[in-house]
């Protein structure tokens, strides 16, 4: 069985500090992983997507991603933090020998930016 | 192009009520997904349809939830006899067919007195 785990569920950085968001899966075979986004009262949005290419994965808005198998972790991160980057993060993966999958989520961590 | 859209955006409901949430998948999307997310929490898999048949319903809770795609487009998913547990947004997503990526829908926000 496939699942996520993200370390803490809030995260507070300053304002042009470095974000970093923690997730660590659980997968008998390499996965797909995802970073999605979810602002407040908006549907879930795509980040980035890891899918057995290269490691370290750019999505937008600045984000991206780093596979680390010996690890098992994808961890989020970002240079530099906006007010606008504020929301709820999800870490989630699907299993790759599937053409069309569920995807597993983790719990979501919670970005506050401080001005 | 228009995104997977979901109705109603809201839905108050008393226990015991029968209710359906529709969802319209992105056009040409294949897959079509059900997900519920409680106050929280992370989304959870329901269902998931390949064309107009389920092709993985192991995420219902249980026999009181049933989801249709009848014409392998848009698609319904039906609660019997809701309780108060059954208060979440329900999220649907799609993907092409082949591709991993699946796209959300903002959700129902479902809310059983």
């Amino acid at each position: 069985a496939q699942s996520v785990t993200q370390l803490g569920s809030h995260v507070s950085v300053s304002e042009g500090a470095l974000v970093l968001l923690r997730c660590n899966y659980s997968s008998s075979v390499p996965p797909y992983l995802f970073w999605y986004v979810q602002y407040p009262n908006q549907g879930l949005q795509l980040l980035l997507k890891y899918t057995s290419a290269a490691t370290l994965v750019k999505g937008i808005n600045g984000f991206e991603a780093e596979f680390k198998k010996s690890e098992t972790s994808f961890h989020l991160t970002k240079p530099s933090a906006h007010m606008s980057d504020a929301a709820e993060y999800f870490c989630a993966v699907s299993d790759p020998n599937s053409s069309a999958s569920k995807i597993i989520f983790g719990s979501g961590t919670r970005l506050s930016i401080r001005p | 192009g228009a995104g997977v859209s979901q109705t109603p955006s809201n839905k108050v409901t008393e226990k015991g009520k029968y209710v359906e949430l529709r969802c319209d998948p992105i056009s040409g999307h294949t897959a079509l997904y059900w997900y519920r997310q409680s106050l929280g929490q992370g989304p959870e898999f329901l269902i998931y349809f390949q064309g107009t048949g389920a092709a993985d319903d192991s995420g219902l809770p249980n026999d009181r939830f049933f989801a249709v795609r009848p014409e392998g487009s848009v698609s319904t998913l039906k609660i019997q006899r809701t309780e108060r547990g059954d208060s979440a947004v329900y999220l649907c997503a799609s993907s092409r067919e082949g591709r991993n990526e699946q796209f959300f829908g903002p959700g129902t926000r479902l809310t059983v007195l």
